[in-house]
């Protein structure tokens, strides 16, 4: 079993709408979540962490369901900026120094 | 910019050869780590060095290896190479106490023929 899993997608979605990712983590232990943004032949870039409260950075909202392993990412009011691939990311266990990414999942917003 | 370089940005070599990459690391990170990214999957972690020395290390076979140099920039040294080794070798710098948050330089993408 992978230690994360998503939907590869694609996703392919209006301008403007909402679209929600989400990812599965197999290690209980696991510390920190985050998520990434890649753009095509780039490399990843943090776009944000994800706390137990849940967080929100302007359009976008993290959740992070612990007792389901599970991590979502919602983007509201999608632009065609927002086309890239989303990376979801855990740190497996406290004191680890290595990231454990989803294969991610590909984003197209459409004009 | 994240202030991480890697070079070449693209390498040609054939099965059995070997190659070494380079990566010079944000201003003030102390801390390597490097990625394997093939194509259509995420980041693989390889290996990370703290001060000059190893510290963790992937499911990568040890014809992976790496340095960190005293002005922590580094080197990913990859013997024999095999078809499979084709990818986007990432490297990412960051400060100890914040291992989470990895600054990645643009990769080197690897093809072996």
């Amino acid at each position: 079993r992978k230690e994360v899993e998503q939907d590869p997608g694609p996703f392919n979605v209006p301008e403007g709408a909402t679209v929600a990712f989400n990812c599965t983590y197999s290690n209980s232990a696991s510390q920190s979540f985050f998520w990434y943004r890649q753009d095509c032949r780039k490399e990843p870039k943090l776009l944000m962490s994800v706390y137990s409260s849940g967080n929100e950075d302007g359009r976008f909202t993290a959740q992070l369901n612990r007792a389901s392993q599970y991590i979502s990412l919602l983007i509201r009011d999608s632009k065609l900026s927002d086309s890239a691939t989303y990376l979801c990311v855990v740190n497996p266990e406290a004191g680890a120094n290595n990231l454990f990414f989803g294969t991610g999942t590909r984003l197209t917003v459409i004009p | 910019e994240t202030g991480v370089t890697q070079s070449p940005t693209h390498l040609i070599k054939t099965r059995g050869q070997q190659v070494t990459l380079r990566c010079s690391s944000q201003s003030g990170h102390n801390t390597v780590s490097w990625y394997q990214q093939a194509l259509g999957q995420g980041p693989q972690f390889i290996f990370q060095y703290y001060r000059e020395e190893e510290n963790g290390r992937g499911n990568f076979p040890p014809r992976f290896s790496g340095l960190q140099f005293p002005n922590y920039s580094s080197e990913l040294n990859v013997n024999a190479l095999e078809l499979d080794d084709s990818a986007l070798y990432l490297c990412a710098s960051s400060l100890p106490q914040f291992t989470n948050e990895q600054f990645f330089g643009p990769g080197t993408r690897l093809t072996v023929l």
